[in-house]
Order: C-alpha cells, then structure tokens, then sequence
C-alpha cells in the first residue's frame, strides 16, 4: 500500500465547477501536509500547505482530518489555468523528506 | 521566494556514458537536498538526501554506487547517473528547505533519456 493515496484522474470539469480531491495517508506520525501542483513535464510547486484548522486561499479550500488521515483540496469557480496533477504531500516532523502521492490529473475545459 | 536551479534541463546521452546533474541553491544555503525521480505517470519517488560535508542518505532500492551524490558546499549538490542504460530515463528533480519555513522549493527537473 501507498503511504500517501490519491486517485489519479482525470477529472475533467467544466470552468466555474467546483472540483474536490482526497488523499489518504498511512504514516500516523506524518505531523505537516502540503498540496502542491505540477505541470506537465514541470517541477512541483508549493500550492498551499494545510492545518488542522482547515485553511483557504482564494479560490482553494485545504481541510485535514488528523483522526481519519485524510486531506482534502476544494477548488472552486475552476479557471483553465488550473489544469494541472495536484500532489498531496506529507512530511514527518522534525525532518525535511517529503512523501509524495501519485497525483490527482484535473482538466478544465471551455 | 527562494529559488532552486537545476541544470541541464535535459539530456540525451548514449548507454553507457555518465550523466551529472547539478542542483544549486540561489540565495539560501541548504544544508540537506533531496533528490527525486519521477517515472511517467508515477509520484515522485526520493532517491536520496543529500548532506553537505557527509555521505549521502540512500532510500530502499537506489544503488549509491550508480547514482553518485556529492554535496561539496552548502549551495550545491550534483547527482551523477553511472553507467546509463535506458531503464535510467526518467525526470529526476532536487529540492531543498531554506530553513526558515515549511516550503520545499524545486530545481526545474531534468529529463534524462539514455539510448
């Protein structure tokens, strides 16, 4: 089993849709969580990092459930430029090595 | 933001030949890189962590004899690919923390193909 679990995809939606993604993990002493994008053929960025709290920025909404070991990613009002494979990524604490998942492809088409 | 560079940005080279890959830290000085490959269609899969001064971390599976890291200074990291054959094609991408937050920021990747 995958420590960190996504579905690939794709997801294709429309533009204005509100999309979300999950991911699992198994590692219960992963303490900090990140969802990052990546392009095609491109390096992975930083997208948001996500707290106990849930947090938002802009248009994407990160909730974690610690008890559950379960990430989500909310991306409303879709734009085309957020065609991309979302990465759910974990780290334990204290060091620096993240643990990737395979990725969430989302297409936003016309 | 921080920036990682990562040269070349890809390589064709024949089986058999030596590959080196450079990862270099722009304005922070990183004590650890980490190295990644990336197979199509699969996550990011660590190789190695590199530590400046000292012998690299190897992961489960990675031969430290084929893929040489040398971390000779605190901006740099170079990870050389040995003795190529073409099941060593793939993106491989280097990363680092500048140590004053939680952000990992990425070289640009280099896609190697080894005929």
């Amino acid at each position: 089993r995958k420590e960190v679990e996504q579905d690939p995809g794709p997801f294709n939606v429309p533009e204005g849709a509100t999309v979300a993604f999950n991911c699992t993990y198994s590692n219960s002493a992963s303490q900090s969580f990140f969802w990052y994008r990546q392009d095609c053929r491109k390096e992975p960025k930083l997208l948001m990092s996500v707290y106990s709290s849930g947090n938002e920025d802009g248009r994407f909404t990160a909730q974690l459930n610690r008890a559950s070991q379960y990430i989500s990613l909310l991306i409303r009002d879709s734009k085309l430029s957020d065609s991309a494979t979302y990465l759910c990524v974990t780290s334990t604490g204290g060091g620096n090595k993240l643990t990737f998942g395979t990725g969430t492809q989302l297409k936003v088409e016309l | 933001g921080a920036v990682v560079s990562q040269h070349p940005s890809w390589v064709i080279c024949k089986s058999g030949t030596s590959v080196k890959i450079e990862c270099r830290s722009l304005d922070f000085q990183a004590t650890t890189m980490f190295w990644y490959r990336q197979f199509p269609k699969q996550s990011l899969m660590l190789m190695a962590t590199s530590n400046e001064g000292s012998k690299a971390t190897y992961e489960q599976g990675v031969e430290k004899d084929k893929f040489l890291i040398n971390h000779a200074s605190l901006t740099l990291s170079t990870l050389t690919v040995t003795s190529a054959h073409p099941e060593d094609s793939s993106f491989y991408i280097c990363s680092a923390r500048d140590g004053r937050g939680r952000e990992a920021f990425f070289g640009q990747g280099t896609r190697l193909t080894v005929v």
